[in-house]
């Protein structure tokens, strides 16, 4: 069974400071990898999604990572700003690519 | 275009009660899933469908789970004799399921309390 874990599970930075939140996985024979941001009490919205046969995925001054040997990925923001204070979550696609199974999640202040 | 729809956002019931929980996918896409989410945790996945058929409902943690598709568009999970263990916010996606970029959408979810 898929097991997801991210680390932090929390987070404070001040503004300017780029940082990097970490994703593991135990089960290599992943489809894609999706990180998705979740703000409080809102769903959730994709931020990028890393295709198995891809490394790296960039969107603005977000860049996600993937090592499905190490089971790992990484989500990279450059500059931070508050406004991106919320929880991050990354989950993995089941190898027929129809079932995430999400870590924990890693909440995140940006403070001014 | 319009997203994936919940409703309600909140509903509130009594343990014991039935309730049921609706998702609007995104128009056009075939596939749809329900996962769970607790307080302070990851979601969870409950089942998935593919058209009208559950393709997967191993994550529905008990038989007073269960869910419909009957148009393939539409789904409603049902859950019987509520428990307080049930509270949680039940969210919704869908997907085109197309090649290998199954990118999947989310609704805003429905906060179920149970009291």
């Amino acid at each position: 069974k898929q097991e997801v874990t991210q680390i932090p599970a929390a987070l404070s930075v001040p503004e300017g400071e780029n940082l990097v939140l970490n994703c593991s996985f135990t089960d290599s024979a992943i489809y894609n990898l999706q990180w998705f941001r979740q703000d409080p009490g809102k769903g959730l919205t994709s931020l990028l999604l890393i295709q198995s046969s891809q490394r790296e995925q960039t969107s603005g001054r977000l860049n996600a990572s993937l090592d499905k040997s190490s089971g790992r990925s990484t989500l990279y923001i450059a500059a931070s700003q508050p406004g991106d204070s919320a929880t991050y979550l990354c989950a993995a696609y089941n190898n027929a690519g129809n079932m995430l199974t999400f870590g924990g999640g890693t909440r995140l202040m940006v403070k001014p | 275009g319009a997203g994936v729809s919940q409703t309600p956002s909140n509903k509130v019931t009594e343990k014991g009660k039935y309730v049921e929980l609706r998702c609007d996918p995104i128009s056009g896409h075939t596939a749809l899933y329900w996962y769970r989410q607790s307080l302070g945790q990851g979601p969870e996945f409950l089942i998935y469908f593919q058209g009208t058929g559950a393709a997967d409902d191993s994550g529905l943690p008990n038989d007073r789970f269960f869910a419909v598709r009957p148009e393939g568009s539409v789904s409603t999970l049902k859950i019987q004799r509520t428990e307080r263990g049930d509270s949680a916010v039940y969210l919704c996606a869908s997907s085109l399921l197309t090649g290998r970029v199954n990118t999947q959408y989310f609704g805003p979810g429905t906060r179920l309390t149970v009291l």
